[in-house]
């Protein structure tokens, strides 16, 4: 168990370009969470899947981001069109459906769009 | 809606001063709560959970009560450490209709002096 991975890392952008982190959870999980923090504030919750399915979307997902998990293991969150107030750091988070959960965060993916 | 408020910070105490760091919330039920740390250059990690009423949550000397009454989940500790230094985060959980969202509060940064 290797924990959640999280690639890239860092990502550095022109403003109108697309970019797409990839996660991959815990290998039993089967939920997973992004969330999006920017400098001084705490974790703000962008979308869920329990496997493949996309569960629930905040509201402040515009239709420029989308996010995938095709077979239940890893996901895909892309962000088309960057703009510069996307620049955040991107976190994915994973736990197992039952039980009282504990959500466990990968390292994150830190977004700058120029 | 669910929500998490913490304390502002950032908190500077001396080493061996006795911390508490504020939080409530505002939810519809029962939630689990939890309270996250995030280290210097680190992903979020659990510090502690209660997943009820009265549970008392605990790890690394930190201590915090779920108080329904008052819709409290306090941090505490004793006598705090230069390496207790970082952002800590109360955050819940709330089910509704078999989904589980996470809501964190904003975070507050201690800093701990020798």
């Amino acid at each position: 168990d290797t924990g959640v991975s999280q690639d890239p890392r860092h990502k550095i952008t022109k403003r109108g370009q697309n970019v797409t982190f990839r996660c991959d959870p815990i290998s039993e999980h089967n939920r997973l969470y992004w969330y999006r923090q920017t400098l001084g504030q705490g974790p703000e919750f962008l979308t869920y899947f329990q496997n493949e399915a996309q569960l629930e979307k905040s509201r402040l997902l515009s239709d420029r981001f989308s996010a995938e998990r095709p077979k239940g293991s890893f996901s895909t969150l892309e962000i088309q069109r960057t703009e510069q107030g996307d620049s955040a750091m991107y976190l994915c988070a994973s736990t197992l459906g039952s039980g009282a959960n504990v959500l466990t965060f990968g390292a994150g993916s830190r977004l700058t769009v120029l | 809606g669910n929500s998490v408020t913490q304390m502002e910070g950032p908190v500077t105490l001396s080493e061996e001063a006795f911390l508490t760091i504020n939080c409530t919330y505002t939810a519809t039920g029962y939630p689990s709560l939890f309270w996250y740390v995030q280290y210097p250059g680190e992903g979020l990690q659990l510090l502690l959970k209660a997943t009820k009423a009265d549970d008392k949550g605990s790890n690394k000397g930190f201590e915090a009560t779920y108080r329904k009454e008052t819709t409290s989940f306090h941090l505490e500790k004793g006598s705090v450490q230069v390496s207790d230094s970082a952002v800590y985060f109360c955050a819940l959980r709330r089910e509704t209709s078999g989904t589980y969202k996470y809501i964190f509060g904003t975070g507050t940064r201690l800093k701990v002096l020798a």
